[in-house]
């Protein structure tokens, strides 16, 4: 059973640019959230999908937009990068957004703005 | 506002010694609480939670975390250390109220170095 799967696990863009990021859920998970976690410090939520539509977000400018599709995949979406854009990107899934499913973190997605 | 301290930035630690982690929250309701860790290169995988009930929580891997709200706190300690367990460890509450386990905010981490 493939768990949480992102893509891609390295890239690098200029500052300016925009760049997506992808997301397959665990098998049977239909919620993904999204984090972004800079150099030494926590994971700091992004958004999450539900049903193809965001249902919660964070502190996070509208640069950062999302997508859910029909297979419960997902992207995330920055536009004009900034360096401080520079992070580890998480995508965790559930099944259903409740308390009581427990969240499947992916690898990551290293992002570099330079 | 939910939020969650980890007062100490990197703990080092002899293999076979014991450990404990410290985190304290800041939370208006009964919390739900979170311990989480990652090693170098992975993503986030759960130690163990702690809904309602016994205040002591059981995990995987050996560890343990106790529930104290009086000091509201939640520590995550374990027996004896293995050099396996170097990684960094995030404890975590939902960033709303009754929401979901996708929907978290951690606290800045505390990395375990151990020693041989």
């Amino acid at each position: 059973d493939a768990g949480v799967t992102q893509s891609p696990t390295h890239l690098i863009k200029t500052r300016g640019q925009q760049v997506t990021l992808r997301c397959s859920p665990k098998s049977g998970h239909d919620t993904v959230s999204w984090y972004q976690q800079a150099l030494g410090q926590g994971p700091q939520f992004i958004f999450q999908y539900y049903e193809e539509e965001e249902r919660q977000r964070g502190n996070f400018p509208d640069r950062f937009s999302g997508h859910q599709f029909p297979n419960y995949s997902s992207e995330l979406n920055v536009n004009a990068l900034l360096l401080g854009d520079s992070a580890l990107y998480l995508c965790a899934s559930s099944l259903v957004p409740v308390m009581n499913t427990e969240a499947f973190f992916g690898q990551g997605t290293r992002l570099t703005v330079v | 506002a939910q939020s969650v301290t980890q007062p100490d930035i990197h703990i080092t630690v002899s293999e076979g010694a014991s450990l404990e982690l410290r985190c304290n929250y800041s939370y208006g309701a009964t919390p739900y609480l979170f311990w989480y860790v990652q090693s170098p290169g992975q993503g986030l995988q759960l130690l163990l939670k702690y809904f309602s009930g016994d205040t002591l929580v059981q995990g995987i891997k050996g560890f343990e975390a106790e529930f104290k709200r009086s000091q509201s706190s939640f520590n995550l300690r374990k027996p004896s250390v293995h050099w396996s367990d170097a990684a960094e460890y995030f404890c975590a509450v939902p960033g709303d109220y009754g929401g979901s386990q996708g929907n978290l905010i951690f606290g800045k981490g505390t990395k375990l170095s151990v020693k041989p």
